[in-house]
């Protein structure tokens, strides 16, 4: 299979704070993962491509010193949103790509609140 | 770069009907084409996939079709139940490997 986990699945945090999301697959090794934003009825909008072991390449727009990405091995990639401020309130999303015959697999999600 | 246009935003069939979402790609070199099913709250799911060697895939009650020409993929579900009621998104892609470019979603409502 390819099963990708992502956590948390909810987080609450104060503004300034700093969040980690983490990215893993379970069953299957990922040399690239994706990280997507969704605001509530819209699509998914691609923030950065994560590389193990290298830099993750960022979209136009989305701030790298914000959203630091790291890919430290081959089935984990983690999203910090650093001094978090309520417009940083969305659905995060990461997706990994297995085997060829599974394509790109999603994760569940995680629902960041800054309050 | 790709721009997926994707019709319509909203849908709603009764149960047992059909229901048909269409989309568009600008990139003639896009060649792979999913489409992802989300749930409220949740990640989207992979339901079916077509590459540009072929034109139509059906699975069960599901059933993808791609026009190469005109640079059009359509979903078709047949039989339609409430659980299908979702948001359905469609992405194009120069292939497995590259970055996925999705349309802006189609919220479907099977109304029993």
């Amino acid at each position: 299979g390819a099963v990708v986990s992502q956590h948390p699945s909810r987080v609450i945090c104060k503004s300034g704070t700093s969040v980690k999301i983490e990215c893993r697959s379970l069953d299957f090794q990922a040399t690239t993962m994706f990280w997507y934003r969704q605001f509530p009825k819209q699509s998914l909008m691609l923030m950065a491509t994560s590389n193990e072991g290298s830099k993750a390449t960022y979209e136009q727009g989305v701030e790298k010193d914000k959203f630091l990405i790291n890919h430290a091995s081959l089935t984990l990639s983690t999203l910090t949103v650093t001094s978090a401020h309520p417009e940083d309130s969305s659905f995060y999303i990461c997706s990994a790509k297995g085997e060829e015959r599974y394509g790109y697999t999603f994760g569940s999600g995680t629902r960041l609140t800054v309050v | 770069g790709e721009n997926v246009e994707q019709h319509p935003s909203t849908l709603s069939v009764q149960e047992g009907d059909s229901a048909v979402i269409k989309c568009t790609y600008s990139d003639s070199a896009s060649n792979y084409f999913p489409w992802y099913k989300q749930e409220l709250g949740k990640g989207p799911q992979l339901i079916i996939d077509i590459r540009s060697n072929v034109g139509e895939k059906k699975d069960q009650r599901i059933a993808v079709t791609l026009n190469k020409t005109a640079k059009h993929f359509s979903l078709h579900i047949t039989e339609t139940q409430p659980e299908d009621s979702a948001v359905y998104f469609c992405a194009a892609s120069r292939g497995t490997g590259n970055q996925f470019y999705f349309g802006t979603g189609t919220s479907l409502t099977v109304i029993p």
